[in-house]
């Protein structure tokens, strides 16, 4: 039972480079997120899915892309990568029913942006 | 839109002594509540959730919390903190209003726990 597996779990990229971050769950999830951890500003919604093949932005989704075209993965892109990128990426899944239903949660991707 | 405010970016206690994490929450109905809790490079752990059927909520590691409506907090307690508490605690509300059902987290509070 892996739960929401993320990879790479670090990278360091130069400026204006680009990657991508996957987001594998198990779960038969519907929804899934990605949020962003920076010190003293916990975790901040970047793009959400709320289902296979469709996708959304968040709070702070300026100069990233997602897409879900299976419903067990979620990917994060950065096409130009910028300092200000540098954080912590959290990938979580939750299934449908009511508002108290946990969101389960990967171990997360240390990206720093030189 | 519903949000917390946790008060405390760092709190420090003696090993066997009480542990207090307080949480804020603003909404104009019920929400639904949560603490995770996130070990030094780990992804974050639920702890325990609210759901309505008890103010009082057991979670996992001998943590609680209570559920005030008059004081809108869910304030997270352990009676006798270990060192293996050690690590950063996040308060959470489900959004209620919107379709994507995202938790809003507040700002997190780092726990030290002294020998």
């Amino acid at each position: 039972n892996a739960g929401v597996t993320q990879t790479p779990k670090f990278r360091v990229l130069k400026t204006g480079q680009s990657m991508t971050l996957l987001c594998a769950q198990d779960m038969n999830h519907e929804y899934m997120y990605w949020y962003r951890q920076d010190p003293g500003m916990g975790l901040r919604l970047i793009h959400y899915s709320v289902g296979e093949g469709t996708t959304a932005k968040g709070e702070v989704p300026d100069g990233y892309n997602v897409s879900r075209l299976k419903k067990q993965n979620f990917l994060l892109g950065l096409e130009s990568a910028a300092p200000s990128q540098t954080s912590v990426y959290f990938c979580a899944s939750r299934r449908t029913g009511g508002l108290n239903t946990e969101a389960f949660f990967g171990q997360g991707t240390r990206l720093t942006v030189v | 839109a519903q949000s917390v405010t946790q008060l405390g970016s760092h709190v420090s206690v003696s090993e066997g002594a009480l542990v207090l994490l307080r949480c804020n929450y603003s909404s104009s109905v019920p929400p639904y509540l949560f603490w995770y809790v996130q070990y030094p490079n780990q992804g974050l752990q639920l702890l325990l959730k609210y759901t309505s059927a008890a103010t009082l909520v057991k979670g996992i590691n001998g943590f609680e919390a209570e559920f005030k409506k008059s004081e809108t907090s869910f304030h997270l307690t352990k009676p006798s903190a270990h060192m293996s508490d050690a690590a950063e605690y996040f308060c959470a509300v489900s959004e209620k209003d919107t379709g994507r059902r995202a938790l809003t987290f507040g700002s997190g509070t780092r726990l030290q726990v002294q020998p």
